[in-house]
């Protein structure tokens, strides 16, 4: 299985910081990444798909890039919101793999 | 709206079956593959099974193959995991997720609100 290795796995941050979360894959995926957000005792929730296209309703403040093995997620001006967990997943295989995730808090 | 529900989940001993349902309402669910992915808070989010808009292709996970298995009746609009032989480390929230688009690789746009698994002596 392709391994991804997320960091940071915690991220302290304040109302109006811009934020990035990294993502790497053990194998070149190319652009097959997608980005999701969680809340406590909720369903994640997809926010970008194919590395760097956002999901319908989202808020333009998230982006995403890259391609191959690395990848990143960025919240720009962070939202009282976007306090929450974020996963990366890869879906270049069937055997589909996430990252651990990254708890973004309130510094 | 579009939305996935799930049912089925509960407290059974290793060795049990549980089979879960998820419906499926406001969108067309015969023209889209589906997964199902649980999430525990020790091995995070985790792929388990998908099945083809048709029910002709499955995938599962080597973590559950020869004991778990996806199905669906689009008459019902209906996904199932049938799990046999569970086993202490099944023990997860279980989620019923629909593929973005029809055909190929693709994220997972929609997901249900899960049903808690747990398998205990």
């Amino acid at each position: 299985d392709i391994q991804m290795t997320q960091s940071p796995s915690t991220l302290s941050a304040s109302v109006g910081d811009t934020v990035t979360i990294t993502c790497r894959a053990s194998q070149i995926i190319d652009r097959w990444m997608a980005w999701y957000q969680q809340k406590p005792g909720k369903a994640p929730t997809l926010l970008i798909y194919r590395a760097s296209t956002l999901e319908s309703g989202v808020p333009s403040r998230f982006s995403g890039s890259g391609s191959g093995t690395e990848f990143t997620l960025t919240i720009s001006s962070l939202q009282p919101d976007d306090f929450a967990t974020y996963f990366c997943q890869q879906y270049n295989t069937f055997s589909q793999t996430f990252g651990q995730g990254t708890t973004v808090d309130i510094k | 709206q579009v939305q996935l529900v799930e049912s089925g989940g509960g407290v059974v001993q290793p060795g049990s079956s549980l089979r879960l349902s998820c419906a499926a309402s406001g969108f067309t669910f015969s023209t889209f593959p589906m997964h199902w992915v649980r999430q525990t808070p020790g091995k995070g989010l985790e792929w388990v099974a998908f099945i083809a808009y048709d029910g002709t292709n499955k995938y599962n996970a080597d973590s559950v193959k020869g004991r778990f298995t996806i199905s669906r009746d689009n008459s019902k609009n209906t996904l199932y995991l049938q799990m046999n032989s569970l086993r202490p480390e099944d023990s997860a929230v279980y989620f019923c997720v629909k593929n973005r688009v029809t055909s190929g690789k693709d994220a997972f746009d929609v997901w249900g609100q899960g049903t808690m698994v747990t398998v205990s002596t």
